[in-house]
């Protein structure tokens, strides 16, 4: 395998349903991303991970919560969630968070296709 | 704030005709600059970005873009377009004013269709 790639490619699930998403990376980078992209809505940050540190959560509702075991895995934990979370999350990575050189080119899974019923 | 827009929510071009998709931006300093391409189903692909240097960058699949730091605009171009180009392409910018060396702005994209 190579790249980043996520696990399942969908989910449906219930609002009252937990489920787990799951990303993971080969190339070896030190920061991973989850984003939320909904129809006709540019694609909005919701979590970053650096060194398995959280250092991002742009004000992302608790029923979602990510959880970084090691650098090459992240995964987001999904619970009473509601018809509105219905959504493609992709998971991205790249060499590190913050340089302080430059911005470094983050890569991006195929995503998980989310439909909440 | 800092902010990317693409005015174009779809376009629609002929196989072989050439295609410019526009991206403007509002941003604080010198920005970073990034155009992604998604085909259906699929993640985003980096197809190239702008650092520093040489205002105009040459990606993958032949595509090009342009610094205009004047007009606040990052255009891609490809001379000519394949069937396979149809996708959502999305521009981007960062970093972030509001702290992460590496939180990007996305646009909200813009659809390419391809007509043979």
């Amino acid at each position: 395998e190579t790249g980043v790639t996520q696990t399942p490619r969908h989910l449906v699930m219930g609002m009252t349903n937990k489920k787990s998403l799951k990303c993971e990376q080969h190339l070896g980078h030190n920061a991973m991303y989850w984003y939320k992209q909904s129809a006709k809505k540019p694609l909005e940050l919701m979590f970053v991970y650096s060194l398995e540190e959280r250092v991002e959560n742009n004000s992302v509702p608790s029923r979602f919560s990510p959880e970084c075991p090691n650098s090459s895995h992240l995964f987001l934990h999904l619970h009473t969630l509601q018809p509105e979370d219905s959504a493609l999350y992709l998971c991205a990575s790249s060499q590190d968070w913050g340089s302080g050189v430059s911005t470094d080119t983050q890569y991006f899974g195929p995503g998980t296709r989310l439909t909440v019923l | 704030a800092q902010s990317v827009t693409q005015p174009d929510i779809h376009i629609t071009v002929s196989e072989g005709a050439s295609l410019e998709l526009r991206c403007n931006y509002s941003y604080g300093a010198t920005p970073y600059l990034f155009w992604y391409v998604q085909s259906p189903g699929q993640g985003l692909q980096l197809l190239l970005k702008y650092f520093s240097g040489d205002t105009l960058v040459q990606g993958i699949k032949g595509f090009e873009a342009e610094f205009k730091r004047s007009q606040s605009s990052f255009n891609l171009r490809k001379p000519s377009v394949h069937w396979s180009d149809a996708a959502e392409y999305f521009c981007a910018v960062g970093p972030s004013l509001s702290g992460g060396y590496n939180k990007l702005i996305f646009g909200a994209g813009t659809r390419l269709a391809v007509h043979p």
